[in-house]
């Protein structure tokens, strides 16, 4: 069974730019959630989607945004970047909400 | 909020054993435990449920004593492959898991 995917998996970019993240659960896996990943913040939840449905959400600025598909596939959006945006974006697909997280290898995003 | 990780750090030797810390000032649901080798993606471990069941891994285990809201993860006799950094993340029912800031653990030949 394929694991979790994510497009590009690197991307330098500069202030006031916006950009979108892919992700591709595992097959059968309806929830997918994003985190951002830092040296000093360690690992902060920005949002979950089940079944298209947003289901939570973290403590990140409007600017930070996502959708979920039919075929559960997840993008997450950040528009107006700032050099703090710079961090390693993970997605994680579970079966559902509870259970455990199966992480996908990270888009390392770069803002100059 | 955010469970706290104990130790940040550790360093071993192979073959000693080790124990992470994770506590939370919520009612806990579920505890989950991770491990990040550098440059790398966090690799799920196990998952504990309220009910305080232990739950083992080859020689890595974890409990889950909910009165307190804490959870352990042992590492025993440790392993060259056991150096990485661990993350705990804990859930209320029905809420998403929030992580610890992580311990970093290096085991020495």
């Amino acid at each position: 069974k394929a694991g979790v995917t994510q497009t590009p998996r690197y991307l330098i970019k500069t202030r006031g730019q916006q950009v979108t993240l892919s992700c591709s659960p595992i097959s059968g896996h309806r929830s997918v959630s994003w985190y951002q990943q830092t040296p000093g913040q360690g690992l902060q939840f920005l949002f979950e989607y089940f079944s298209e449905t947003q289901r939570n959400k973290g403590n990140f600025p409007g600017r930070f945004s996502g959708r979920q598909f039919s075929n559960s596939r997840s993008e997450m959006n950040v528009s107006t970047l700032e050099l703090g945006d710079s961090a390693l974006y993970l997605c994680a697909s579970s079966l559902a909400t509870d259970n455990e997280q199966f992480f996908g290898p990270g888009t390392r995003l770069t803002v100059l | 909020q955010q469970p706290v990780q104990s130790p940040q750090a550790v360093i071993l030797r192979e073959g000693e054993d080790a124990v992470i810390n994770c506590s939370s000032s919520k009612a806990l649901y579920s505890v989950h435990w991770y491990r990040q080798k550098h440059g790398e993606a966090p690799v799920f471990l196990m998952i504990l449920l309220k009910g305080g069941e232990q739950k083992g891994h080859e020689k890595i285990s974890a409990s889950f004593n909910e009165k307190k809201q804490q959870s352990s993860l042992y590492l025993t006799a440790s392993q060259l492959s056991y150096s990485g950094t661990y993350f705990c993340g804990t859930a209320v029912l029905g809420g998403k898991s929030t992580f610890g800031d992580g311990t970093t653990l290096t085991v020495k030949p």
